[in-house]
């Protein structure tokens, strides 16, 4: 398995645009988390799905922030409009969870917004 | 709830001395226990997992942590310390349950002097 996918890697937008992140999960893990990480605040879990329906979206900051699971196989986090506070690595993770494998993360999506 | 507590946002250790990362937890059930690394630029990596089976548990590059429960604690060991070890590590809990999602803690880094 290739492991989770996300792009892009790196993203840098001007303050007010739309900013799209995307995740291609494992396949046959049915938890699939999003997670934002900066150096003020460390890890932060913005929203989890389990089996494509959203769980929890308690950490999604704003209503600026909104996470979507069309199927098992793609997940999106979209931001907007953008701000320069929303600068930070963005980080999808999934999971077969009921077997306590821990979760599998992708490598990252480092957002600048100017 | 659950929660975990890293004692130390900094480590420093000399090349070949014992690596010491420090972790306290809170569960308000019996837990799921995980060491992530995070290398420069990368996502995060399961290091090892506590699933209630034995309580010293191995895992990748040389580490490895003992569960604790009358301390409730989790630390992390390496008996010699190499140069690529220098990263960020993460203590996690979770609940036995499908629903539980993952408690990061704050991260340690560590840092290896030559």
């Amino acid at each position: 398995d290739a492991g989770v996918i996300q792009s892009p890697r790196h993203e840098v937008t001007e303050m007010g645009q739309e900013v799209t992140l995307r995740c291609k999960p494992i396949s046959g893990h049915d938890y699939l988390f999003w997670y934002r990480q900066t150096m003020m605040r460390g890890l932060e879990l913005l929203i989890y799905f389990n089996n494509n329906v959203p769980i929890d979206d308690s950490g999604m900051p704003e209503d600026r922030f909104s996470a979507k699971m069309p199927n098992a196989s793609f997940s999106t986090l979209k931001i907007q409009p953008s701000e320069p506070r929303d600068s930070a690595v963005y980080f999808c993770a999934s999971s077969f969870m009921g077997e306590g494998y821990g979760y599998t993360f992708g490598s990252g999506t480092r957002l600048t917004v100017v | 709830a659950q929660s975990v507590t890293q004692l130390g946002s900094h480590v420093s250790v000399s090349e070949g001395a014992l690596v010491l990362l420090r972790c306290n937890y809170s569960s308000s059930v019996p837990p799921y226990l995980f060491w992530y690394v995070q290398y420069p630029n990368q996502g995060l990596q399961l290091l090892l997992k506590y699933t209630s089976a034995a309580t010293l548990v191995k895992g990748i590059n040389g580490f490895e942590a003992e569960f604790k429960k009358s301390e409730t604690s989790f630390h992390l060991t390496k008996p010699s310390a190499h140069m690529s070890d220098a990263a960020e590590y993460f203590c996690a809990v979770s609940g036995y349950s499908s629903a539980s999602k993952i408690i990061f803690g704050s991260g340690t880094r560590l840092s290896i002097r030559p």
